[in-house]
């Protein structure tokens, strides 16, 4: 029943790995979003996707892929991990076609560790 | 682009009332107010558009001053269960989909 799921919701992997993490919502919403939570708690969007269609691009290292295979799916590939890329990871969605006046709803996060 | 919040941290005791602070530079459409617990994910509180209206969400409640550009997220007769940080986020009329959120307000409420 959970709402927006993300896996893992660890990964602790070396620098120069490369990594995904997956993102599914339930909730039949048509915008979906990838957030970095860094250290200092500070929430920053990087993608976001409304119909698999790319809205947001912020300006994030071209290492970091997003895809969309179908609205209820959002996934995050990331190449050549490096030490700054410690965060977590929030996944999340939100109904209608303008996605930022809609309550987003967040999935658990993942944590990513890089060693 | 990012809102300010302040303040950055509050203690509270159960019972007493806090106010937090969003404010921006540019024309807002909207604000958000989420708040987040340690090690969880941040869970939506309200919205609200412009227009000035307050919403409410258990004793806790926003106004949204579209004029000054600023919102207030009002923390009445707290709750051990409030506890957590408090997030705003804002988006300008211009960009429909990207939500920027401030740093947010730690509040801790002791018994």
């Amino acid at each position: 029943d959970t709402a927006v799921s993300q896996t893992p919701k660890y990964l602790v992997t070396q620098m120069g790995n490369d990594k995904s993490i997956k993102c599914e919502q339930n909730l039949g919403h048509d915008t979906m979003y990838w957030y970095k939570q860094d250290s200092k708690k500070f929430l920053k969007i990087m993608f976001s996707y409304n119909n698999k269609e790319l809205i947001i691009n912020e300006t994030v290292p071209n290492r970091f892929s997003p895809k969309s295979p179908d609205k209820a799916h959002l996934n995050l590939h990331i190449n050549s991990l490096e030490l700054g890329d410690s965060a977590v990871y929030f996944c999340a969605s939100s109904k209608g076609g303008l996605g930022a006046h809609q309550p987003q709803h967040f999935g658990d996060g993942t944590r990513l560790s890089i060693l | 682009q990012q809102p300010v919040q302040s303040p950055q941290a509050v203690i509270l005791r159960e019972g007493e009332d806090a106010v937090i602070n969003c404010s921006s530079s540019k024309a807002l459409y909207s604000v958000h107010w989420y708040r987040q617990k340690h090690g969880e994910a941040p869970v939506f509180l309200m919205i609200l558009l412009k227009g000035g209206e307050q919403k409410g969400h258990e004793k806790i409640s926003a106004s949204f001053n579209e004029k000054k550009q600023q919102s207030s997220l009002y923390l009445t007769a707290s709750q051990l269960s409030y506890s957590g940080t408090y997030f705003c986020g804002t988006d300008l009329p211009s960009n429909d989909y990207k939500l920027s959120f401030g740093a947010g307000t730690t509040v801790t409420v002791r018994a």
